[in-house]
């Protein structure tokens, strides 16, 4: 079956600094999705990437879609200390798959 | 609008006894799904459904059954709780999956500790 792989697995910066994750599929897919899941909460959508080499911005926050559309990535600028949780990627087939298969996640914290 | 409500938030089950966690939403979503998340995991896809009436396995669904009898709601049973299911338990919403993947819309979550 699908499989979405995400790095690293956990991420500690200083606030100013730059992050990113990445998430790798196996399978070529459809569509990939990112979402925040700040501690206690439930994750909560960003964005959806669809075309191949797509790159979407929201304020200091940069995702972008592989050319092959099997890897994705998030990079956010000057973290702040609001910037802290768990970021998931989860890829979708397409097609009458409905499912999303989700990456492990990457917790980031932000020290002030 | 509510979004998407869960029942209870928390539970503590002794291994063996049954329960329904609830799932509602009031957006007139197509599909739902739940999930359980587990430290180091991620988030595995337990059961969905596309519609009122239609429901499909996901990735982990042994122990876990579910029914769609209407749009808005979408009950996940524990048969027979085990220790193995204590988990985070998310249930999700999206618009409809004939427009391709959309937004999940997710509840607060059912923490569930089983002894």
């Amino acid at each position: 079956g699908q499989q979405v792989m995400q790095i690293p697995q956990y991420q500690h910066v200083q606030e100013g600094e730059d992050f990113t994750t990445y998430c790798n599929s196996s399978t070529t897919l459809s569509n990939i999705q990112w979402y925040k899941q700040r501690p206690g909460g439930h994750p909560v959508f960003l964005i959806q990437l669809v075309k191949s080499g797509e790159v979407k911005k929201q304020k200091r926050l940069t995702f972008q879609f592989g050319e092959a559309k099997k890897n994705s990535s998030l990079h956010i600028t000057a973290t702040q200390t609001t910037d802290v949780g768990t970021y998931f990627c989860a890829g979708g087939s397409g097609g009458s798959n409905y499912k999303l298969t989700f990456g492990k996640g990457t917790l980031l914290t932000v020290n002030p | 609008n509510a979004g998407v409500t869960q029942t209870p938030k928390f539970q503590v089950l002794k291994t063996g006894q049954s329960m329904t966690l609830q799932c509602a939403q009031d957006m007139n979503h197509e599909y739902m799904s739940w999930y359980r998340q587990d430290p180091g995991m991620g988030l595995r896809l337990i059961h969905y459904s596309v519609g009122a009436g239609i429901t499909d396995q996901g990735e982990v669904p042994n122990g876990y059954n579910v029914s769609r009898s209407t749009t808005e709601d979408f009950p996940l049973r524990l048969l027979s709780a085990a220790p193995s299911q204590t988990s985070v338990y998310f249930c999700a919403s999206s618009y409809s999956p004939t427009l391709g993947n959309q937004p999940q819309h997710f509840g607060d979550g059912t923490r569930l500790s089983i002894l």
